[in-house]
């Protein structure tokens, strides 16, 4: 599974939107984008995933870059609660979907 | 549903006790995992399994064993615990896209 690279912390204003950006420079082509947060003392959380396109849920907005070298995880108003470790995550989809390799992430501090 | 459940939340063993982690979700789902977190560092995978009776090692799996005798359980024993196993350990189930994991034991060894 391809490496990624996170800034180590983050620091966002309440309500604005948090861009958390991700360097996947050697992902190859049937590898996706996956995004977990921890919050702190609880298990890891999924957030979202995708392969090329940019894909939205409840939570957040997942921009990938169209050299798929990068991609960047939106949070669209984040308040204190996203207060959390971010990690992306690469690896290919489904049959054993264990195995996630996680970095030591981004410390994301949502700020009042 | 529960999702995945460990017990117990808090645990402090002497050098070379032994202990079991007990995992159980209620998802149905194949696949288990096993992982540990230190401070400051990213999550660890110590075992998995791919369903009942079918086991393998992770990235760090001595002083480690698993069976996987049901769908439902994941049981992690530690066989003679070492103060380098003090750590946060986290269980998992997971289905396609999305691993769903539990709220952790905290473990200490003296």
């Amino acid at each position: 599974d391809a490496k990624t690279t996170q800034p180590t912390s983050m620091d966002c204003a309440e309500g604005r939107a948090a861009n958390l950006p991700c360097n996947h420079s050697t992902i190859s082509g049937n590898e996706y984008v996956y995004w977990y947060r921890q919050i702190h003392s609880q298990g890891p959380q999924y957030i979202i995933h995708g392969l090329k396109n940019n894909e939205t849920n409840e939570m957040a907005s997942l921009i990938i870059t169209e050299d798929r070298k990068s991609s960047t995880l939106i949070l669209p108003h984040a308040t204190l609660r996203d207060t959390a470790v971010y990690y992306c995550i690469v690896k290919h989809y489904g049959g054993s979907q264990g195995n996630l390799i996680f970095g030591k992430g981004t410390k994301l501090s949502v700020k009042p | 549903n529960a999702g995945v459940t460990q017990t117990p939340k808090f645990q402090v063993l002497k050098t070379g006790q032994s202990m079991t982690l007990q995992c159980a979700q209620d998802m149905n789902h194949e696949y288990m995992s096993w992982y540990r977190q230190d401070p400051g560092m990213g999550l660890r995978l110590i075992h998995y399994s791919v369903g009942a009776g079918i086991t393998d090692q992770g990235e760090v799996p001595n002083g480690y064993n698993v069976s996987r005798s049901t769908t439902e359980d994941f049981p992690l024993r530690l066989l003679s615990a070492a103060p380098s196993q003090t750590s946060v350990y986290f269980c998992a189930s997971s289905y396609r896209n999305e691993q769903f994991f539990g709220p952790g034991t905290r473990l200490t060894v003296l």
